[in-house]
Parts: structure tokens; sequence; C-alpha cells
């Protein structure tokens, strides 16, 4: 079966701290995964993807096939990067995206 | 702006109602991708079309939904005898093979209220 699991509905942390929204994937091809954010009041547009292997905004996420994890870290965060995150994985052929249930981060001063 | 658009951003209608969404995708996109967004879950995909062939539907889809490209440039998602259930933000996403990769970019979203 084709799943994104991302166990925390709610993520709250204080400025400064660092921060890690998990994901897991079920998926038998071999897996890319992009990390999609949503600022309030925004459309929802891609953060990241795995096979950039870059850092945006102080976010980095690894792809771990053997735990089969695509975690997304920042060392220290800020009050900006309060918005809902989803973890998605793209399916070869049919081109689909299949989204994670998101996790809504909370960045306090 | 440049961007996916939607029209309408909002749409309440009473069930059993027709209803007709619209999506203008990024200029010379050839992909376009219709998702359905309920209340605390994440997008799941309905349907896909490359030009203006729909080349996957998801079973979520089910006959009262149908989806057109004419030409492959803007698309319309139409869902007929509409139920509380049809009740979700519909998202419109394109995208084109730059880089060698298939990003997709995310319109504003249609949300959906069936009275």
């Amino acid at each position: 079966a084709q799943r994104v699991t991302q166990p925390e509905k709610l993520l709250s942390v204080f400025k400064g701290a660092p921060v890690e929204l998990k994901c897991n994937y079920s998926y038998s091809g071999s897996p890319e995964l992009f990390w999609y954010v949503q600022y309030s009041r925004q459309r929802l547009q891609l953060l990241l993807r795995h096979i950039s292997r870059e850092s945006i905004k102080g976010f980095t996420a690894d792809l771990n096939k053997g735990e089969t994890s695509f975690h997304l870290k920042k060392p220290f965060a800020q009050e900006e990067d309060s918005a809902m995150y989803y973890c998605a994985l793209l399916i070869q052929g049919a081109q689909k995206l299949v989204f994670g249930q998101g996790t809504r981060l909370t960045i306090n001063p | 702006d440049t961007g996916v658009s939607q029209d309408p951003r909002h749409k309440i209608t009473k069930r059993g109602q027709n209803v007709t969404f619209r999506c203008d995708p990024i200029s010379e996109h050839n992909r376009l991708y219709w998702y359905r967004q309920t209340l605390g879950q994440g997008p799941e995909f309905l349907t896909y079309f490359q030009n203006e062939a729909q080349l996957e539907k998801s079973r979520l889809l089910s006959d009262r939904f149908s989806a057109e490209r004419p030409k492959g440039s803007f698309s319309t998602l139409e869902i007929q005898r509409t139920e509380q259930g049809d009740s979700a933000m519909y998202l419109c996403a394109s995208s084109s093979p730059q880089g060698g990769t298939y990003e997709q970019y995310f319109g504003p979203g249609t949300r959906l209220t069936v009275t």
C-alpha cells in the first residue's frame, strides 16, 4: 500500500529550539519524497524534495530508506516557520502525490 | 499573477445541485492535477491530465464527478447531484518536466460547501 504517515497533528516549540517533523512512508517502488508548506492564508507550496538534497529556509530532510522515513529538521526555529507542513510521496507512473495528514507547527516567542 | 488560478474561490450550493469549478494552470504546463482536501486531512488525488488526455483517475472520483481539459489548457471539474460529503477544498495543480522533474504548483483552491 502507498501511504504517508505524519504522526503529529500538532507540534509546538519555542523560538530558537530545534524542530523535527516526522514523516514515514510505505511504498514498494523507488520513493521520491517532498515536503510542502502552507502558511496562513497562502497556497500550498513546495518546501523541498529529497532528490535535491538542499536546505531551504534552514530546513533539511534526509531520506532514510531503511527506516522508510523523511523527517524534516531545522536546528533553530523562527516564528515565521509557523505553518502547516505536509509530507508527500510521488507515485511513479500515476504521477500523483500521496500526502500525509499534515503537522501544524507553532513557534512560540 | 502567473501562478495557477482557480475559480470560484468559494461555492455554497444545496444538496442535489450541480457545480463546476475551473482551473487555469501555469502557462505551458502540460500536466494538470485535481486534488480534494477535507478538514484535518492532507490533499487526496482525484485525477490528472497530460495535455488534453485524462491519464489517471482515483477511485474517489465517483460517476458524479467529471473532469475535462479541452485543448490542453484550462480544466473544469463538475460534480453532479452534490452531496454533503462533497464539501471540501478542491485543489488544482500543474507541472511541466523542467529540469527532469515534475514539481507540482498548486492553486489557491475552491472551497465547496454543500448545505
